[in-house]
């Protein structure tokens, strides 16, 4: 099965500075990579993802960037504030599956 | 609101017990999965239904069953419960193929004792 790895597990920046989070997969077969955020208390929801067929995916302060040769994928978090501060999960899955199969999560604390 | 409910938010339970976890969507989704989130473990997939009538096991199944008698319920059972259950559980649905439109409850958190 598919197996994600993702780093770092902490990560705390300055309010305004970048934060980038990698994530790896096993199966080359898989093409939909979404990224979730979990606010305390909450279930996770979906902030972004991208398809195998795209290289990268922006939507506003975050973007994604996916190389399928080195099977790995990143989420990009630019001028970080302080409602940035959450756990953040990858995940990935092929087109004959339903399920998500997901790194272990980064705990982003962004400082004031 | 479209979603997904978990009910109860919280319990704490003693050992030995049994207890099942509810969750219901009125979204329509046909697949429904349990996930465990433990601290530095990230979300492991416990069972799962890709549609009403039929479960599987995830990553994680010993010690706990499901049942999909319809398209909006999926109960999660722990028939005796031990002190390494206690845990946060999610319950979520789907309707794609290929991992898209996940949606998430809000979970529960389980203290056994």
């Amino acid at each position: 099965g598919e197996n994600v790895e993702q780093h770092p597990s902490t990560l705390s920046v300055q309010e305004g500075d970048s934060a980038v989070i990698k994530c790896t997969y096993s199966d080359s077969a898989s093409n939909y990579f979404p990224w979730y955020k979990q606010e305390l208390g909450k279930g996770p929801q979906l902030i972004i993802d991208i398809r195998s067929n795209v290289g990268e995916k922006k939507d506003q302060r975050i973007a994604v960037t996916l190389n399928k040769t080195a099977k790995h994928f990143s989420l990009h978090i630019t001028e970080t504030q302080p409602e940035d501060s959450a756990v953040y999960f990858c995940a990935a899955s092929d087109a004959n599956d339903y399920k998500l199969s997901f790194g272990a999560g980064t705990t982003v604390t962004v400082r004031a | 609101i479209a979603g997904i409910t978990q009910a109860p938010t919280s319990q704490i339970l003693a050992a030995g017990r049994r207890m099942t976890l509810r969750c219901t969507q009125d979204m329509r989704h046909n697949a429904m999965y349990w996930y465990r989130q433990d601290l530095g473990l990230g979300l492991r997939l416990i069972h799962y239904s890709n549609t009403a009538g039929t479960t599987g096991k995830g990553e994680v199944p010993d010690g706990y069953s499901v049942s999909r008698a319809n398209t909006d319920d999926f109960p999660l059972t722990l028939a005796s419960a031990v002190p390494s259950q206690t845990s946060v559980y999610f319950c979520a649905s789907s309707d794609s193929l290929g991992g898209a439109g996940y949606t998430f409850g809000s979970g529960t958190r389980l203290t056994v004792v």
